[in-house]
């Protein structure tokens, strides 16, 4: 699976939107953007995937660029509970499954 | 519904003894991994099982590590002979089917190990 790079971490008022980018310059055809984030003393929990177009749910949007070199994970308003560590990860086609981690960003939103 | 459940929560040992953890996937879920996450860090691949058999165990620090899946739904995760740098946070895994790019990984809250 690809690399990615995100800031070590960011800042936010509860409230605001809150864009989280994603650089994957390697990124192949058939990867898959995922965005998992793992809130204090828990584990990672599922956000949002997608390959070439937006995608919208519940918790968040995603918006691919034209190249998919990079992903912006959109956080519409952004509360106390999503302070957190938010990793952007590929899967490819051909994977197993298992998850590579990088170091995500860490997510601090101030009241 | 009841997600992935893992036990302990905690765990304390003193260097040199075994420990065990124990990973409760989702009902019917096919796929299941274990990652270690060091203080700080992104969890990292341990092993991954689907049904019953063990199809990579490429993550797994050492041969003191050791994990099985016997009847294809509870795990378990064996250390021997416990070190100081084996403390950290045990996560498991699981999903519906395996190999699927689209299926979201179900996590539980981990045990914390620590090795004195």
């Amino acid at each position: 699976d690809a690399k990615t790079t995100q800031p070590n971490s960011m800042e936010s008022n509860e409230e605001e939107p809150v864009h989280l980018p994603c650089n994957h310059s390697t990124i192949s055809g058939t990867d898959y953007i995922h965005w998992y984030r793992q809130l204090p003393s828990q584990g990672p929990e599922y956000v949002i995937h997608g390959l070439t177009s937006n995608v919208n749910n519940r918790m968040a949007s995603l918006a691919i660029a034209e190249d998919r070199k990079s992903s912006t994970l959109i956080l519409h308003r952004a509360t106390l509970r999503d302070a957190a560590v938010y990793y952007c990860i590929l899967r490819g086609g051909g994977s197993q499954g298992n998850l590579i981690f990088g170091k995500g960003t860490k997510l601090s939103v101030k009241p | 519904g009841a997600g992935v459940s893992q036990s302990p929560r905690y765990k304390v040992a003193k260097r040199g003894q075994d420990v065990a953890l124990r990973c409760d996937p989702i009902s019917g879920h096919v796929s299941l991994f274990w990652y270690q996450q060091a203080l700080g860090q992104g969890p990292e691949f341990l092993t991954y099982f689907q049904n019953e058999a063990q199809l990579d165990k490429s993550g797994l620090p050492s041969d003191r590590f050791f994990a099985e899946r016997p009847e294809g739904s509870v795990s378990t995760l064996k250390i021997q002979r416990t070190q100081q740098e084996d403390s950290a946070v045990y996560l498991c895994a699981s999903s519906l089917a395996q190999g699927l790019v689209n299926q979201p990984q179900h996590f539980g809250d981990g045990t914390r190990l620590s090795i004195l």
